[in-house]
């Protein structure tokens, strides 16, 4: 199947500093990708959705200038996390479907878990 | 509104049980939906999809529009089928996007 990368996978950072997550599309290329956060046990929850070439589409409740999302080409989306607080700290999940791909599948990257002190 | 509800948190039974983890639905359009399961350490992965049809890993999951439901079953557990469980609904009508439900922690015990 398809793979979908993240990196990295852990990363503690100090509050108030910015961290980047990288998500890349390994074996093919996808338009679009998706930025989920996961709490522990609990369910993902779609953050933004990220198209290549244009601006990402937030969910409500979330904050496009806390989340910066940039899709520069068809394999490579990144998350910035800006002026990150304790609060922030979760775990990210992107996921993509190849191009030709219109049955639906999602492949997910292995997670990026952050950490804010 | 459209949204994936999965009622049960964590569904405990012994190997060789019959298992199935709930999922409700709500959507105004033809409804596409999912399961996806993710093993302790591991990144999500799908496990079967209603339009194939499919049984995987001994899984099946039928689409019941009238219940609005696609529940997934398997007739007898096994310890490797511990995981989370993520019932999901597609909406083709916004770019393709996921929702999931609230994840179900399935424990089969020895």
């Amino acid at each position: 199947g398809a793979v979908v990368s993240q990196h990295p996978s852990w990363v503690i950072c100090k509050s108030g500093t910015s961290v980047k997550i990288e998500c890349r599309s390994l074996d093919f290329q996808a338009t679009t990708m998706f930025w989920y956060r996961q709490f522990p046990k609990q369910s993902l929850m779609l953050m933004a959705t990220s198209n290549e070439g244009s601006k990402a589409t937030y969910e409500q409740g979330v904050e496009k200038d806390k989340f910066l999302i940039n899709h520069a080409s068809l394999t490579l989306s990144t998350l910035t996390v800006t002026s990150a607080h304790p609060e922030d700290s979760s775990f990210y999940i992107c996921s993509a479907s190849p191009l030709a791909g219109d049955d639906g599948e999602l492949f997910f990257g292995e997670g990026s878990r952050l950490t804010v002190l | 509104a459209q949204r994936v509800t999965q009622p049960e948190k964590l569904l405990s039974v012994f190997k060789g049980a019959p298992v199935e983890l709930k999922c409700n639905y709500s959507y105004s359009g033809s409804p596409e939906l999912f399961w996806y399961v993710q093993y302790s350490r591991q990144r999500l992965q799908l496990l079967l999809r209603h339009i194939s049809r499919e049984s995987i890993k001994g899984f099946t999951a039928d689409l019941n529009k009238g219940e609005t439901s696609f529940h997934l079953k398997k007739p007898f557990a096994q310890e490797e089928d511990s995981a989370m469980y993520y019932c999901a609904l597609i909406l083709w009508n916004q770019g393709g996007k996921l929702i999931f439900g609230q994840g179900t922690e399935l424990s089969v015990k020895p």
